[in-house]
Parts: C-alpha cells; structure tokens; sequence
C-alpha cells in the first residue's frame, strides 16, 4: 500500500509570515494525526482526527495553529503567524482502525528565521 | 507529564553486539509501541506490545514489558550498521482514541 505522503518536504519562512503544510494518509484510515517534532526530542501530539471530526487538539496552540480534514481523507495544517520556537518537523501519521500502529509520513521540515 | 524516559539517551556499539534501549512511563498502559526514526526521515513503527503481554518477537528485536515497574525494553540482537538511528517508545494510555505519547529517544550507533 502506498505511504503517508507529505509536502512540502521543506520549507524555510520569516517569523510573522504564514505556512501551510498538507498530508494525504494512507487510503481507508479514519484517524489522522499532526505531530510536532523539535529537533532532539520525541513528536508531540497536536491534533487528531477521527474521519473529518477533531477528536483531541487540547495541545494546539490555537492562537496560530490550525488544521482540518475535508471529506475526512486530505488534511492541511497552517501556522499563521510563525514564531521562531515553530522550528520543527511536521509529522502526519494515520492509523488503521483495525490495529494499533500508526504509520509517519517523512514529514515537513520548518525552519523559521 | 505521561511522556515516558528512555535510557540511555545515546548508545554507541560495534556491528554485531546487542543494544538494549529501556523505557519508563508513568501510569497504566493499554499498549506500548517502539518506533524508529532514521536521521531526516519519518518514523517507522517496529513492534506493539499490549498491557497484558510480558514479551514479544519481531525477526532480531525482543520488547518486554513490566507493567508492575511501568517499564519496557527493546533489544536488538547481532546489531548492523543498517540499525544506527533513534528509538522511540511510545505509550497509549487508552480510551478510545488512541492517542501516542512518545518519549524522547536513545540515538543508536553502529559502527561497522
């Protein structure tokens, strides 16, 4: 079956200035996930999605940070406006409902200057 | 914080010793996974074991877990170069969502 594909692979912005990062989960999984990874540390959930339906953003910063999940398949996470600390990788994963592990897009590397 | 301790933080062995990675985690599974993450790249889901299992499998990986120690750890036999990158565990704490909290790694290098 094919991955979990991600774009843009990199992207290099100005604090202040909005992105918008795009995943396509493996076809038939419900849930969709966005992680954040700072570089050293282990991904942090950021949002969940269970078909087009947010099922836990509780650590979302929603002051610039949003997502969503049209039609339940393709989701787009957006910062707007980046701050320096935004510096991280991206990380969608989608998750069968059958089984319990997640499979990880490559991810999207920001970098804020 | 659920996020969970791995031990060591970084490992450095020679081609075909083993690596054991270990990790803590602070209250009650429903299931705890190993991932891996080669430098740059996604991570890449290795074995799940559930809270009432005690041992599993998977080709020249062996995961236990103690539930009673809220501990588990990952060994890699007769390691190869091919294995160097960073180990995740991750716990779900159940419920119906799902959800993974990860920990922050051991960085694994094999020298050939």
């Amino acid at each position: 079956e094919a991955g979990v594909a991600q774009s843009p692979r990199y992207k290099i912005i100005e604090k202040r200035q909005s992105v918008a990062f795009w995943c396509n989960p493996i076809s038939g999984h419900a849930t969709l996930y966005w992680y954040q990874q700072i570089l050293g540390q282990g991904p942090k959930l950021l949002i969940q999605f269970q078909n087009n339906g947010v099922v836990d953003d509780s650590q979302l910063p929603k002051d610039r940070f949003s997502a969503e999940r049209l039609k339940g398949v393709d989701s787009t996470l957006k910062i707007q406006p980046a701050k320096l600390e935004d510096s991280a990788v991206y990380l969608c994963a989608s998750r069968n409902q059958a089984n319990y592990g997640y499979t990880f897009g490559s991810g999207t590397r920001l970098t804020v200057v | 914080s659920q996020q969970g301790e791995e031990d060591p933080q970084a490992l450095s062995i020679q081609e075909g010793e083993n690596a054991t990675m270990n990790c803590s985690y602070k209250t009650s599974i429903n299931n705890l996974q190993w991932y891996r993450q080669n430098s740059g790249r996604g991570l890449v889901h290795l074995i799940l074991i559930r809270s009432n299992e005690r041992e599993k499998h998977s080709g020249r990986l062996r995961v236990t877990l103690d539930t009673s120690k809220k501990s588990s750890s990952l060994l890699i036999t007769a390691s190869r170069a091919a294995d160097t990158a960073s180990y995740f565990c991750a716990m779900n704490y159940g419920g119906s969502q799902g959800n993974l909290i990860f920990g922050k790694g051991t960085k694994l290098s094999v020298k050939p």
